[in-house]
């Protein structure tokens, strides 16, 4: 069964630095998407970057980066120069094919941004 | 371009009640999916719709239902309501549900007391 695992239930970084997220996955499926969502107290989830399976080069999106290492399952996100609003909790989760419009979702990393 | 918009953000619900939670998705999306996040289960698939149809269905009880028109705008209903099912309900939509990015609405949070 497709499963996805965030070990960080929280972090902390200080303004201005780079922080990375750890997301590692399981499936047997050769074709999957990973994406990486931002959740603010408010609720709302907000799309943030994607990275397919078969992506070459790993996804970037203005700070934020993947980091896919698909031999070792994981696919990390990076956050560089670390702003107040990035505090909110982070989830990791998984498109497996087969599977129309169904997310499988880690269970979070919160991140607070420190002054 | 408009996002996924959710209506209500807010309610408070009575035991035994039922409610109804809409989502409008984005422009040109045909796929919409629903979500149940709770603190002690995370984020849950309940169902996914297109072009009207139920193509996709997570492991919950019949209460939970809903549909798809044909203008791809998507109704939830939870029917006899429990503590249990307090909590944020998340709409997503994405143009055929597979393979494409998912956007997320802000969700309706939903309190049953």
């Amino acid at each position: 069964a497709q499963k996805i695992t965030q070990t960080q239930p929280g972090m902390f970084v200080q303004e201005k630095e780079a922080v990375t997220l750890d997301c590692t996955y399981d499936t047997s499926d050769p074709s999957y998407g990973l994406f990486w969502y931002k959740q603010p107290s408010s609720g709302e989830m907000i799309f943030l970057i994607y990275q397919g399976s078969y992506d070459q080069q790993n996804a970037t999106e203005g700070r934020y980066s993947l980091n896919f290492q698909k031999a070792r399952k994981s696919a990390n996100l990076v956050i560089s120069a670390s702003q107040l609003g990035d505090s909110a909790m982070y989830f990791c989760a998984m498109f497996p094919p087969g599977n129309t419009g169904k997310l499988i979702f880690g269970q979070g990393t919160t991140l607070q941004v420190k002054p | 371009k408009a996002g996924v918009t959710q209506t209500p953000r807010y309610l408070i619900k009575t035991r035994g009640q039922q409610v109804t939670l809409s989502c409008s998705p984005i422009s040109g999306h045909r796929s919409v999916s629903w979500y149940q996040q709770t603190p002690g289960q995370g984020l849950q698939f309940l169902f996914e719709y297109f072009s009207e149809t139920q193509r996709n269905k997570g492991n919950f009880p019949g209460r939970f239902s809903g549909r798809q028109f044909s203008n791809s705008r998507s109704e939830m209903n939870v029917s006899t309501l429990e503590l249990g099912d307090s909590a944020l309900y998340l709409c997503a939509s994405s143009l055929t549900g597979s393979g494409n990015t998912i956007y997320f609405g802000e969700g309706s949070w939903l309190t049953v007391v």
